[in-house]
């Protein structure tokens, strides 16, 4: 089973900082199957990138996803007020698994 | 635009069987999977498993041998069924669409939640 591990557990930023999100996998994974999701309190999670690079319809230009093998990044280029949240990773592999969460919140 | 409306027993006892059905509105039923994830207080999130229209299922290894999903395309709705319940199932309950095909997999839209609780 892949284990997916985010870091940092929180992330404490500025509006308009720059916001970096790692998520490592425990083995080398298929890439198009990696996806982003942002979480609001008391909302439903938000798909935010999928195929590790790709947005979803609506989402700003200002989320950006990288990475492959085992290592993906969720880079929020500056951050807006409506961005502090908890953001997961989520992959596939014929079963879905999620990282245990980033929380980016206000410093 | 596909909305997801969800609903089941908010309140269990141990050892009962927690039954939720999510039903599909404004969209195509038979093209995806359809999942169900849960979050227990102040967690993560945990998918629990998915189900496509013709009743294909792939679930989770930690929750198969209490667990069963089924579906109605007659109606768009899936149903979840998770027996033996215990205090660690306490968490809200979400149902999904998993878009799944050989270049992507994800999940777009999502229901709004069910609390369930099991106290005695």
């Amino acid at each position: 089973e892949i284990v997916l591990t985010q870091s940092p557990g929180t992330l404490s930023l500025s509006p308009g900082e720059r916001a970096t999100l790692s998520c490592r996998a425990s083995q080398s994974v298929n890439s198009r199957y990696l996806a982003w999701y942002q979480q609001k309190p008391g909302q439903s999670p938000r798909l935010l990138i999928y195929g590790a690079s790709s947005r979803a319809t609506g989402i700003p230009d200002r989320f950006s996803g990288s990475g492959s093998g085992t290592d993906f990044t969720l880079t929020i280029s500056r951050l807006e007020p409506e961005d502090f949240a908890v953001y997961y990773c989520q992959h596939y592999s014929g079963g879905v698994t999620f990282g245990q969460g980033t929380k980016v919140e206000i410093k | 635009q596909v909305q997801l409306h969800q609903w089941g027993a908010g309140l269990l006892k141990p050892s009962e069987t927690l039954s939720l059905t999510c039903a599909v509105y404004g969209g195509s039923f038979s093209g995806f999977y359809w999942s169900w994830i849960r979050q227990p207080p102040g967690k993560g999130l945990e998918w629990i498993g998915e189900i496509n229209h013709s009743g294909s299922t792939n679930y989770n290894s930690s929750l198969k041998s209490r667990l069963t999903m089924s579906v109605d395309p007659s109606k768009n709705q899936f149903s979840l069924n998770l027996s033996s319940v215990t205090a660690a199932d306490t968490a809200l309950y979400s149902c999904a669409r998993s878009y799944t095909s050989n270049y992507h997999y994800y999940m777009d839209v999502w229901g709004k939640g069910t609390t369930v609780t099991v106290s005695s």
